[in-house]
């Protein structure tokens, strides 16, 4: 049982570029977001999905979309990388009972000059 | 809106200290409340939670307690150790599917 895995862990991006994070969860969970963390800011949600087929915007999401085909991927594109999307990236997993705690991935570390 | 405030870091400890970590949150209705830790270069994981009023969580030596008459959820260990060093992040849920984080309190014990 790996949990959350995130790929790459490390990324640079030129002003522009575009490019996708991935996100898998083993664990059969209905609930998949997506947070960006800030020095300062604490985590802020991008995008959320509650299922196969239904996303949702969170607090941030111009910039990014989603999309989930299968229960166990939730990717994440940047459309058009912007030196403001410098940050460390968070994919997170949760079942579908209410206020359940959410299972974090290790993150992915995105640089954009 | 839902928000979560917690203290300003970083906290400097030297080990066997007290440690508090003050978090106090605004929300209607009747939130779910958490502690999550961050240790370096890895992803956050639940700590402790606590779901109704006067609940207390614990996990490893850390407690704190739902108070509902002072909105607040405050962290508490009475001997921390180096290896506590790490980001701690109180966070609430409301509706189940939205999780709201405070800034975080980045935590330094010295041997």
């Amino acid at each position: 049982n790996a949990g959350v895995t995130q790929t790459p862990k490390f990324q640079v991006l030129k002003t522009g570029q575009s490019m996708t994070l991935q996100c898998a969860q083993d664990m059969n969970h209905e609930y998949m977001s997506w947070y960006r963390q800030d020095p300062g800011m604490g985590l802020r949600l991008i995008h959320y999905s509650v299922g196969a087929g239904i996303t949702d915007q969170g607090e941030v999401p111009n910039g990014y979309n989603v999309s989930r085909s299968t229960t166990e991927d939730f990717p994440l594109r940047l459309l058009s990388a912007a030196p403001s999307q410098t940050s460390v990236y968070f994919c997170a997993s949760m079942t579908s009972g209410i206020q359940e705690t959410q299972y974090f991935g290790p993150g992915t570390r995105l640089l954009v000059l | 809106g839902n928000s979560v405030t917690q203290m300003e870091g970083p906290v400097t400890l030297s080990e066997e200290a007290f440690l508090t970590i003050n978090c106090t949150y605004t929300a209607t209705g009747y939130p779910s409340l958490f502690w999550y830790v961050q240790y370096p270069g890895e992803g956050l994981q639940l700590l402790l939670k606590a779901t109704k009023a006067d609940d207390k969580g614990s996990n490893k030596g850390f407690e704190a307690t739902y108070r509902k008459e002072t909105t607040s959820f405050h962290l508490e260990k009475g001997s921390v150790q180096v290896s506590d060093s790490a980001v701690y992040f109180c966070a609430l849920s409301d509706r189940g599917f939205k999780t709201i984080f405070g800034a975080g309190t980045r935590l330094f014990v010295k041997a």
